[in-house]
């Protein structure tokens, strides 16, 4: 069974600084997806990155970007000049396509921007 | 504006007492799920659908139900709600990999 697993349950940075989160995997499969949600105080559940398995490039948007790495199934996010609006729960989630399309969610970590 | 449109957000009920929480999507998606959200536990799936009157068991269906008669439409139902049921609950939907769009959730509460 797959399973996702956060390492960091909190993190706090100041206003303008990158941070990275932590996020690590098992599974067999070769083909699948990872993605990054924001849950902001808002609790609307938003997606911010998504990474093919398949695809070696890293995927970026905007402020954040991912550092895949398959072999050791690890998935971080990198968040660059951090913005108060960035202060949210991050979860890390897996999914295998061509079955139930369920996504396997890790326990999130609590991202704190200072000003 | 493409969304997913769940109701209630919030909900306080008593143990045993029927309810239906809606869900709609006007996306035109085949999959939709519903998730419960723990503190420390992330989301767990209670229970998905690949198309109209496919709908299948997620990791913790003990005590909800679902339906799927129309494409847009994925209620979930609490036949007689206990008070481990208290959670926040998410439904989503998605087209294929690209990743699901949640809706707003619904803070629900068994007492």
């Amino acid at each position: 069974a797959q399973t996702v697993t956060q390492s960091q349950p909190e993190m706090s940075v100041q206003e303008a600084e990158t941070v990275t989160l932590s996020c690590t995997y098992d599974t067999s499969e070769n083909n699948y997806y990872l993605f990054w949600y924001k849950q902001p105080p808002s609790r609307q559940m938003i997606l911010v990155i998504r990474q093919e398995a398949y695809k070696q490039q890293n995927a970026t948007e905007n402020r954040f970007s991912v550092n895949f790495q398959k072999a050791a199934k690890s998935f971080s996010l990198k968040i660059s000049d951090s913005q108060l609006g960035d202060t949210a729960m991050y979860f890390c989630a897996f999914m295998k396509p061509w079955s139930n399309y369920q996504l396997i969610w890790g326990a999130g970590t609590k991202l704190i921007i200072k000003p | 504006e493409a969304q997913v449109t769940q109701n209630p957000r919030y909900l306080i009920t008593v143990t045993g007492k029927k309810l239906t929480v809606t869900c709609s999507q006007n996306m035109n998606h085949e999959y939709m799920s519903w998730y419960r959200q723990d503190p420390g536990l992330g989301l767990r799936q209670i229970y998905y659908s690949m198309n109209v009157e496919v709908t299948d068991k997620g990791d913790v269906p003990e005590g909800y139900k679902v339906s799927r008669k129309e494409k847009r439409n994925f209620p979930l139902i609490l036949e007689s709600p206990s008070p481990n049921q208290t959670s926040l609950y998410f439904c989503a939907s998605s087209s294929t990999g690209e990743g699901y769009t949640f809706g707003s959730g619904t803070r629900l509460t068994v007492v």
